[in-house]
């Protein structure tokens, strides 16, 4: 099974500022990862698949890069709609599709 | 528009049972894998089944194994989870996801709202 491993668990980070979430992978999983958005009470939301293509009508100040085990996401000036939980998920060596913790995005 | 609309949830006792169900409109339901996943509450996201597009190939989560089955009606586009023997960890949040992607490189999207499962006596 591929562990994922996101880090920080939690990140502080004033609204117009950049923030960057990592994942990392216990083996290659290549490019094949995915971050998903998710917002109190909300279903999570795909935001990046590919490691670095952006899902249709996701915002261009979300940006995905990485391949192999190491992966980040970066969101380039935070709006006040973007505070909340991101997860990686990798589908390259499944079953099981596996999820990293998550990281809590909160208002600085 | 894609949708997924999850039901069935509710209150059960432990080792009792219950069939989610996952309401596909928008897309060509056929044509697609589907997933469940699910979150205990205040937890991080853990898949639970996947199920090809016809029914061929059906995968669980160790810890669902043997307790949970997955199937689906393409002509009803519906897919649902029943689920056996439950326990006070089974506890969560349940979601279906679309499987989307590619030659069994797949991520999720959409995702449905999810249904609540609390096994509690």
């Amino acid at each position: 099974e591929v562990v994922m491993t996101q880090s920080p668990a939690t990140l502080s980070v004033s609204p117009g500022e950049r923030a960057t979430l990592s994942c990392r992978a216990s083996q290659s999983v290549s490019s094949n990862l995915a971050w998903y958005q998710q917002k109190p009470g909300q279903a999570p939301r795909l935001l990046i698949y590919g490691a670095s293509t952006r899902a249709t009508g996701i915002p261009a100040r979300f940006s995905g890069s990485g391949s192999g085990t190491e992966f980040t996401l970066t969101i380039s000036s935070l709006q006040s709609e973007d505070f909340a939980v991101y997860y990686c998920q990798q589908y390259n060596n499944w079953p099981p599709y596996t999820f990293g913790q998550g990281t809590k995005l909160e208002i600085k | 528009e894609v949708q997924l609309v999850e039901s069935g949830g509710g209150l059960v006792q432990p080792g009792g049972s219950l069939r989610l169900s996952c309401a596909a409109s928008g897309f060509t339901f056929s044509s697609y894998s589907m997933n469940w996943v699910r979150q205990a509450p205040g937890k991080g996201l853990e898949w639970v089944s996947y199920i090809s597009s016809g029914s061929s190939t059906i995968y669980y989560a160790d810890s669902v194994k043997g307790r949970f089955t997955i199937s689906r009606d393409n002509a009803k586009n519906s897919l649902y989870l029943q689920m056996n023997s439950l326990r006070a960890e089974d506890t969560a949040v349940y979601y279906c996801a679309r499987g989307y992607g590619g030659k069994a490189k797949n991520w999720f999207d959409p995702w449905g709202q999810g249904t609540l499962v609390t096994v509690s006596s």
